[in-house]
């Protein structure tokens, strides 16, 4: 079935360090790929998508590529911030529109 | 916009007692779901509707979980009986069409003692 593997956490980095967290999926077709984020006491958000290969998604500084290729979609960001501190889920939605999730990597941004 | 209503915001009962979940999606999304996040992992997909039929619950545990969306609106998730280790986090979702997000609520936290 489809799936999503995720790298993880918990991460701890220090402000302005770069920033990688790894994700591949599993999955029949063409899927849909998500980053959502979860800040401490808050619902699940979307962060950045993309919808077909090669596609980039970007948002707040943080970017993934949809790679076909190596099935994979990794989040990346140049210089991490106290307030990036959240839970990342890199989730999958499949060609009948059901979202699958990763586990999650928490981050903490230290200053 | 109005966001994606559940309530309640969180519940405690004893295990074999029964509890129900109320979710309203945002105006005019067709697709519905409910997920169950437990402490630690992602959320994992209970069941899909499509207005108001199902489209998806082969992950729900129907000896004691079912859901309804009546008139294709609302939906409310009901288990009974409670185990314990249904203590979750139930979130709602809902979807306006394929390739686009889905929309969360802020969940329901149920703890079973």
């Amino acid at each position: 079935g489809d799936s999503v593997t995720q790298m993880e956490g918990p991460v701890t980095l220090s402000e302005e360090a770069f920033l990688t967290i790894n994700c591949t999926y599993t999955a029949t077709g063409y899927p849909s790929l998500f980053w959502y984020v979860q800040y401490p006491g808050e619902g699940l958000q979307l962060l950045l998508k993309a919808t077909k290969a090669d596609d980039k998604g970007s948002n707040k500084g943080f970017e993934a590529t949809y790679r076909k290729e190596t099935t994979s979609f990794h989040l990346e960001k140049g210089s991490v911030q106290v307030s990036d501190s959240a839970v990342y889920f890199c989730v999958i939605a499949n060609t009948g529109n059901q979202f699958y999730f990763g586990t999650g990597t928490s981050l903490t941004v230290i200053p | 916009e109005a966001g994606v209503a559940q309530s309640p915001r969180y519940k405690i009962i004893e295990k074999r007692q029964s509890v129900a979940f109320w979710c309203n999606p945002i105006s005019g999304h067709a697709t519905l779901y409910w997920y169950q996040q437990i402490l630690g992992q992602g959320p994992k997909l209970l069941i899909q509707f499509q207005n108001n039929g199902v489209v998806d619950d082969s992950q729900l545990p129907k000896d004691r979980f079912s859901a309804e969306r009546l008139k294709g609106v609302d939906s409310t998730l009901k288990i009974q009986p409670a185990k314990l280790e249904d203590s979750a986090v139930y979130l709602c979702a809902s979807n306006p069409r394929g390739n686009t997000e889905a929309f969360f609520g802020q969940g329901t936290r149920l703890t079973v003692v």
